[in-house]
């Protein structure tokens, strides 16, 4: 298994640009999550999914938004970049309710993006 | 909402010596505990964890103990060695929500 894997692992965006961060899980999680992490701080959740069709906001959406059409996949998308979104991104999954794992996240490598 | 509080922010240990990492939380619904070690540019990792109906937990020269009356649980590394310098976060999750809360992080420097 690859486990959870992210693209773009480095990106420069100008002010007002827009992108997509893309994450895929190999691992048949239910839920995945997405979070920032500023320069020595810790991480802060943007956006999480508890299924395909279901996402839900968390402690910073403002100036993201989510989709989630299947299992694997769980793009963030970035409009009108801005220097306060400079940071780096982590992809996370874990498995469901049901699972004895269900609160361990799994992260990705990260996306670190600069917003100039 | 929850909030966790994680001290010291930097912490410097002589090889061989002990570490310990404290965190408080302010809901008292969190029931799940897990520590994160970041290596520097890598992803979290996760080296332990412990649910709400147990007071410790240890893995090798690694342990975590929980005390639910005060809201507050640390980590505690024996033997520290220089592979161990790394930056760890503590965080908390309430059940059924599966979103985890963290911690500001301590940078741990094990000298040689």
């Amino acid at each position: 298994n690859a486990g959870v894997t992210q693209t773009p692992k480095f990106r420069i965006l100008k002010i007002g640009q827009s992108m997509t961060l893309q994450c895929t899980q190999d691992m048949n999680h239910n839920y995945m999550y997405w979070y920032r992490q500023d320069p020595g701080m810790g991480l802060k959740l943007i956006y999480y999914s508890v299924g395909a069709g279901i996402t839900d906001k968390g402690e910073v959406p403002n100036g993201y938004n989510v989709s989630r059409s299947t299992t694997e996949d769980f793009p963030l998308r970035l409009e009108l970049a801005a220097p306060s979104q400079t940071s780096v991104y982590f992809c996370a999954s874990s498995e469901d309710q049901t699972s004895l794992r269900a609160y361990e996240q799994y992260f990705g490598p990260g996306t670190r993006l600069t917003v100039t | 909402g929850e909030n966790v509080e994680q001290h010291p922010s930097t912490l410097s240990v002589q090889e061989g010596d002990s570490a310990v990492i404290k965190c408080t939380y302010s809901d008292s619904a969190s029931n799940y505990f897990p520590w994160y070690k970041q290596e520097l540019g890598k992803r979290p990792q996760l080296i332990i964890d412990i649910r709400s109906n147990v007071g410790e937990k240890k893995d090798q020269r690694i342990a975590v103990t929980l005390n639910k009356t005060a809201k507050h649980f640390s980590l505690h590394i024996t033997e520290t060695q220089p592979e161990d310098s790394a930056v760890y976060f503590c965080a908390a999750s309430t059940a059924g929500t599966y979103k985890y809360i963290f911690g500001t992080g301590t940078r741990l420097k094990v000298l040689a």
